[in-house]
């Protein structure tokens, strides 16, 4: 079972924002970056957001992250119908010695 | 720019050895600041961290597979493994590598397509 819990879904209509929640606890993301994958069905993962906020290179400005204490977020603004997949965050745990993800999230554009 | 390729039996039988190779192309391993992972993906389910290791030797696993797994880096061919002995059922899955960071950055970045690897006998 995984250390970091997020909603099961979320959904809102195209143009709208969606926003994911990612919770943990002090020993994960309260002392360490979280990144943020989205998973198209049958791809592989790609990182969309890495330590906390930063975007990497060809990823639009729709894709934001932010963070408080032992919780992080997600939030996808104009929302498009391919925006459609599974969300995870990730971290490191130093009370594990090990990499965590979330429970994943499954967007849905209605 | 880099990009990764599994590749391995994708069919065991019980209490065999898993082993998967990452070919990594399009840039140099010999780089201290990635840790070479593996990710693993039941069907349905969600990501589950396997481990990793840097090019030093230094490697880092998951608690629950540790007893049972292994990941080493080979630069002279570019590429790393990943061996995990002992499969049951539930290591059924797709298993990724992935380039990733050291460990309070700790992304990924990128992703090998991925191996289905089904535990049956």
């Amino acid at each position: 079972q995984s250390v970091l819990t997020q909603p099961p879904s979320v959904s809102a209509a195209p143009g709208q924002k969606v926003t994911i929640s990612c919770s943990g606890g002090r020993s994960n993301i309260g002392n360490n970056y979280v990144s943020w994958y989205r998973q198209l069905p049958g791809t592989a993962p790609k990182l969309l957001i890495f330590e906390n906020i930063k975007r990497p290179s060809g990823i639009p400005d729709r894709f934001s992250g932010s963070n408080s204490g032992t919780s992080a977020t997600l939030v996808i603004t104009g929302l498009q119908t391919g925006d459609e997949a599974d969300y995870y965050c990730g971290t490191w745990d130093s009370r594990l010695s090990a990499g965590v993800f979330g429970t994943g999230t499954k967007v849905t554009v209605l | 720019q880099v990009q990764l390729q599994e590749s391995g039996p994708g069919l065991l039988k019980p209490s065999q050895t898993l082993s998967l190779t990452c070919s990594v192309s399009g840039g140099s391993m010999n780089n201290d600041v990635y840790f070479w992972s593996w990710v693993r993906q039941p069907a349905g389910k969600g990501l589950e961290w396997i481990g990793r290791s840097a090019t030093s030797g230094i490697t880092d696993y998951n608690p629950s597979l540790k007893s049972r797994v292994s990941i080493s880096v080979d630069t002279s061919k570019n590429q790393f493994s990943l061996r995990l002995s002992s499969v049951t059922a539930a290591d059924t899955a797709i298993y990724y590598c992935a380039r990733g960071t050291a460990s309070t950055y700790n992304w990924f970045d990128p992703w090998g397509q991925g191996t289905l690897v089904t535990v049956s006998s």
